[in-house]
């Protein structure tokens, strides 16, 4: 198993630019969930979904979007990037609950918003 | 939004010596996680407590949750430099399958 795999690793943007950060997970796990880290500021939760075709927001979901297609992929889009999303962005996955079950994270992409 | 707060924020210390962190809330969690997380790296579940007054033991690390379910710490014996990282608590809103972080605790073990 791969486990959570995230793409980019790194990325520069311009403001107003558009992208997508993608997380996959090949654990068949059903929640999974979205958090940026700024420094001094811990995890804050952007978005999360308990299964396939379900998303919810979390704490910080101004300016991202999120969507749940398949089990295994829930990317994390950009629509207009501001210097204020310049972060650390963590994409998590768990079988069930984050309570009942391990929560995994990924390795982070690193964004730059010029 | 429920808040955790952490102290302290930045610990240093030799190898072999004693630590604790905390992670303080004035709201009740329904449990609470702790992470540790190395530089470049996404956090790493260690332990989850979900009893009040519970503790739990993990070789050297000593995980406890308060009796009112509002504060937990973490205890280190015998600190080694493998220890060194960031050390985040979580806790969920009540049933909310939703975390909250605490800001973490950044250990230095030095040799």
């Amino acid at each position: 198993n791969a486990g959570v795999t995230q793409t980019p690793k790194f990325q520069v943007l311009k403001t107003g630019q558009s992208m997508t950060l993608q997380c996959a997970q090949d654990m068949n796990h059903e929640y999974m969930s979205w958090y940026r880290q700024d420094p001094g500021m811990g995890l804050r939760l952007i978005h999360y979904s308990v299964g396939a075709g379900i998303t919810d927001q979390g704490e910080v979901p101004n300016g991202y979007n999120v969507s749940r297609s398949t089990t295994e992929d829930f990317p994390l889009r950009l629509l207009s990037a501001a210097p204020s999303q310049t972060s650390v962005y963590f994409c998590a996955s768990s079988r069930t609950g984050i309570l009942t079950d391990t929560q995994y994270f990924g390795p982070g992409t690193r964004l730059t918003v010029l | 939004t429920q808040l955790l707060e952490q102290s302290p924020q930045f610990l240093s210390i030799q190898e072999g010596e004693n630590l604790t962190v905390y992670c303080n809330s004035s709201s009740v969690f329904s449990s609470l996680q702790w992470y540790r997380q190395e530089p470049g790296e996404g956090p790493v579940l260690l332990v989850t407590v979900v009893t009040g007054g519970e503790v739990k033991k993990l070789k050297r690390l000593t995980f406890q949750f308060g009796d009112a379910r509002k504060d937990s710490s973490l205890h280190i014996t015998a600190a080694q430099p493998g220890d060194t990282g960031l050390y985040l608590c979580a806790g969920e809103e009540g049933g909310s399958e939703k975390l909250v972080f605490g800001k973490g605790t950044k250990l230095t073990v030095n040799p």
